[in-house]
């Protein structure tokens, strides 16, 4: 079955820090990769999406290109600020899969200091 | 547009009861869907529905059951909460299945 492993957290930066955090994924298809994000007390919104080999999606400063050889979907971002503390879930969905239903990794926590 | 909307925003039951969580979307989206949180794990897909009418399983469907008598509409049933069903539920719509708008989830507890 689908399967999506990201790095656990928390992850702790410095505000202005880079940031990476790392997604794999198991698919039996051909998946649409997608980032989530979820501040405290809210549900999840979308961050950034790729649907095919090799699209980069981006969204308020984050991006994360999809690679296929690498089975990979890591988020990154150049210059972290204080409003990026949240969880960050890595998803796919598959339309081999439960209706094209999301399929989450485990989230990672950021926390960013002044 | 209201979007996703979820109740109530928070539950306490013992174990044994059953209930119904709320959820309505005014996207007039196909696919809706109901989701668990529990700390570590991601979010699991418990039910889900294609279009009114039409439901399924996903990946922890037991203890809960699901109807889609219209569009706008998919409540999530407990049938006799256990302990086990402590979470944060999220429901959520979409148009195709692929990108999903979240509602604010129900946090519940079952003592």
């Amino acid at each position: 079955g689908n399967s999506v492993t990201q790095m656990e957290g928390p992850v702790t930066l410095s505000e202005e820090a880079f940031l990476t955090i790392n997604c794999t994924y198991t698919a039996t298809g051909y998946p649409s990769l997608f980032w989530y994000v979820q501040y405290p007390g809210e549900g999840l919104q979308l961050l950034l999406k790729a649907t095919k080999a090799d699209d980069k999606g981006s969204n308020k400063g984050f991006e994360a290109t999809y690679r296929k050889e690498t089975t990979s979907f890591h988020l990154e971002k150049g210059s972290v600020q204080v409003s990026d503390s949240a969880v960050y879930f890595c998803a796919l969905s598959d339309y081999n899969n439960a209706g094209n239903m999301l399929t989450f990794g485990g989230g990672t926590r950021l926390m960013v200091k002044p | 547009n209201a979007g996703v909307t979820q109740t109530p925003k928070f539950q306490v039951l013992k174990t044994g009861q059953s209930m119904t969580l709320q959820c309505a979307q005014d996207m007039n989206h196909e696919y809706m869907s109901w989701y668990r949180q529990d700390p570590g794990m991601g979010l699991r897909l418990i039910h889900y529905s294609v279009g009114a009418g039409i439901t399924d399983q996903g990946e922890v469907p037991n203890g809960y059951n699901v109807s889609r008598s219209t569009t706008e509409d998919f409540p999530l049933r407990l049938l006799s909460a256990a302990p086990s069903q402590t979470s944060v539920y999220f429901c959520a719509s979409s148009y195709d299945g692929g990108t999903q708008y979240f509602g604010p989830g129900t946090r519940l507890t079952v003592l």
